[in-house]
């Protein structure tokens, strides 16, 4: 199975700032990748898919880039809206699996 | 709009089993594979089934090989989740996904949960 390590698993930023969370796969997936957020009691939402696109509807400072074994999500700057969890998933193999999250918080 | 509903979920004994239901609509159910994914409370997400539009291949995570069934109704736009054998370690949030293009899950119901417990 493909695993998914997440960095870091928590950080705390302020509205306005650039966010940049890292995804790393245990063997190359190529561009394989998803990027979801999910807020508190409710059901995760695609933000990004094949690891660079983004889903219709999804505001343009979130962007993705990386191939690979290494992704990174780009908030460019924080909106009162972006605080909650994301987390990235590998689409390449099944078991289809995800990291384990990183919970963006308010400084 | 696309929307999908689950429904099913509850309390039962380790051993019991459980029938999950998501109901679609706002969108074309028989050309799109569907998925199961579920969250422990305060926990992470782990996919756990993948059934194929027609029913012709499914998938599913280690853990519920041999215990868990995915299947669909394409006439009635109905995904299912047949649960046996159930463990303390199912508890979790269950939700259903449309699959989108990549395999990525473009819509996600709001889940229903089930909860392993004597």
């Amino acid at each position: 199975d493909i695993q998914l390590t997440q960095s870091p698993s928590f950080l705390s930023a302020s509205v306005g700032d650039r966010v940049t969370i890292t995804c790393r796969a245990s063997q190359g997936i190529s561009s394989s990748l998803a990027w979801y957020l999910q807020k508190p009691g409710k059901a995760p939402k695609l933000l990004i898919y094949a690891a660079s696109t983004l889903q219709s509807g999804v505001p343009s400072r979130f962007s993705g880039s990386g191939s690979g074994t290494e992704f990174t999500l780009t908030i460019s700057s924080l909106q009162p809206e972006d605080f909650a969890t994301y987390y990235c998933q590998q689409v390449n193999n099944y078991p289809l699996t995800f990291g384990g999250g990183t919970k963006v918080e308010i400084k | 709009q696309v929307q999908m509903v689950e429904s099913g979920g509850g309390v039962v004994q380790p051993g019991g089993s459980l029938r999950l239901s998501c109901a679609a609509s706002g969108f074309t159910f028989s050309l799109y594979g569907m998925h199961w994914v579920r969250q422990a409370p305060g926990k992470g997400l782990e996919w756990v089934a993948f059934v194929r539009d027609d029913e012709s291949f499914k998938y599913y995570v280690d853990s519920v090989k041999g215990r868990f069934t995915i299947s669909r109704d394409n006439s009635k736009k109905m995904l299912y989740l047949e649960m046996n054998s159930l463990r303390a370690e199912d508890t979790a949030l269950y939700y259903c996904a449309k699959s989108w293009n990549d395999r990525s899950f473009d819509y996600w119901g709001q889940g229903t949960l089930v909860t392993v417990s004597s």
